[in-house]
């Protein structure tokens, strides 16, 4: 059984073009994340939302639009695709709990291309 | 903010040698420090983590230790085998910040060579 699963593993797209990226967990986590790794392998946190309300919200463009229809899927929409956006996208998600920060379970990734 | 730097970049040791990976960190109160290990092709995946209230911990071949006074922390993996191959990453957070975020280093690229 998938922990936290993200769809598609692959994504290729052209520029200018409109897409996105679903992440589910089954591991009733109250917190989801979207991280995103370049080719240096470098993770970059982008959201997080803890019960369905955003906590993190870094310095990204807003043709980036993360949504959270429930505690269990964190959705990340892409507008307006760029050749910089090609990278690989982690899903993660944890329990946040008043002693701090907990274990965060990773998705395997979205591979995005953008041509 | 916090800000982690981590040490070095690339590391290639012959198996069954030992492999340490360092990370340094500049919020003193930060005080939890996680290792994440990343397979080819996978997410990162939580393989040991330390609190500011102990100095070392150890899982088999595994152990990370932390200087507080010295703001670092170490992953020490000993026999090393060709599965330890992967990127590893440290991690700290601070218990104040109201996102409980962590603060990731960059990575370290271990090599086992056969």
């Amino acid at each position: 059984d998938t922990a936290v699963s993200q769809t598609p593993k692959y994504l290729v797209t052209q520029m200018g073009n409109d897409k996105s990226i679903k992440c589910e967990q089954n591991l009733g986590h109250d917190t989801m994340y979207w991280y995103k790794q370049d080719s240096k392998k470098f993770l970059k946190i982008m959201f997080s939302y803890n019960n369905k309300e955003l906590i993190i919200n870094e310095t990204v463009p807003n043709r980036f639009s993360p949504k959270s229809p429930d505690k269990a899927h964190l959705n990340l929409h892409i507008n307006s695709l760029e050749l910089g956006d090609s990278a690989v996208y982690f899903c993660a998600s944890s329990f946040l709990r008043t002693s701090g920060t907990d274990t965060q379970y990773f998705g395997p990734g979205t591979r995005l291309t953008v041509l | 903010g916090e800000n982690v730097e981590q040490h070095p970049s690339t590391l290639s040791v012959q198996e069954g040698d030992s492999a340490v990976i360092k990370c340094t960190y500049s919020d003193s109160a930060s005080n939890y420090f996680p290792w994440y290990k990343q397979e080819l092709g996978k997410g990162p995946q939580l393989i040991i983590d330390i609190r500011s209230n102990v100095g070392e911990k150890k899982d088999q071949r595994i152990a990370v230790t932390l200087n507080k006074t010295a703001k670092h922390f170490s992953l020490h993996i000993t026999e090393t085998q060709p599965e330890d191959s992967a990127v590893y990453f440290c991690a700290a957070s601070n218990p104040m910040d109201s996102n409980y975020q962590l603060i990731w280093g960059a990575g370290t690229k271990l090599i086992i060579k056969p």
